[in-house]
């Protein structure tokens, strides 16, 4: 079946521009998460999501950052006014939602955001 | 808060056995996750342990140890294309996000 997807692949955006990240999800899976990398780091978590609701946006690291996630399915991570700074890899996760489900994420390729 | 420490770089030979380390603390516990992430790819899932002991799964293996805050991923009969970064997660009790390691690079040479 078909894995996560996410769009673009890569983005490449001048400093102050806003830009728009999509995930979708493997079907079924009601937990969403996006996580974002740097260069031969781990992951950092941003916000998780289970439905459309949003019960742990921790990891936001600023109000420039938001998701949202509708029909239960495709999310979108949007991020105002970059800064080179926000230069990573954005990650997006699914899983089923459930019991230990949570510690099996499936990943998508990422989306390699490019701030100039 | 939680934190996690893993080596940064392992190398071994092709046919070996390598172990790969991760202590841990945090504030509540859920259990221990191994991820693989090839360079230029997605990270994918490889084990989890929510209890003590050694779980197999093929040539990977992990363990756990709650009461020492540790664990392990043990690799055998290593393959070129285990070259990889392993990284280790865990997740807090009530908490449905992972908190990852910063990865250990792992070198199989011939």
């Amino acid at each position: 079946g078909a894995g996560v997807s996410q769009s673009p692949s890569n983005k490449v955006t001048e400093k102050g521009k806003d830009v728009e990240l999509r995930c979708d999800p493997i079907s079924g899976h009601t937990a969403l998460y996006w996580y974002r990398q740097s260069l031969g780091q781990g992951l950092e978590f941003l916000i998780y999501f289970q439905g459309n609701s949003a019960p742990d946006k921790s990891g936001l690291p600023s109000d420039r950052f938001s998701a949202e996630r509708t029909g239960g399915s495709v999310s979108t991570l949007t991020i105002q006014r970059t800064q080179q700074e926000d230069s990573a890899v954005y990650l997006c996760a699914s899983s089923l939602g459930r019991g230990d489900s949570y510690n099996e994420q499936f990943f998508g390729p990422g989306t390699r955001l490019t701030v100039l | 808060g939680q934190s996690l420490e893993q080596p940064s770089e392992v190398t071994a030979v092709e046919g070996a056995i390598v172990q790969i380390n991760c202590t841990y603390q945090t504030s509540g516990f859920y259990g221990l996750s191994w991820y693989q992430q090839h360079d230029g790819g997605a990270p994918t899932f490889l084990s989890y342990n929510g209890l003590d002991g050694l779980e197999e799964t093929g040539r990977f293996s992990s363990f756990l140890s709650r009461s020492d805050s540790y664990g392990y991923l043990l690799l055998q009969e290593l393959q070129m294309k285990d070259s990889a970064s392993y990284f280790c997660a865990v997740r807090d009790a009530g908490r449905r996000a992972l908190t990852f390691g910063s990865g250990t690079r792992l070198q199989v040479q011939p």
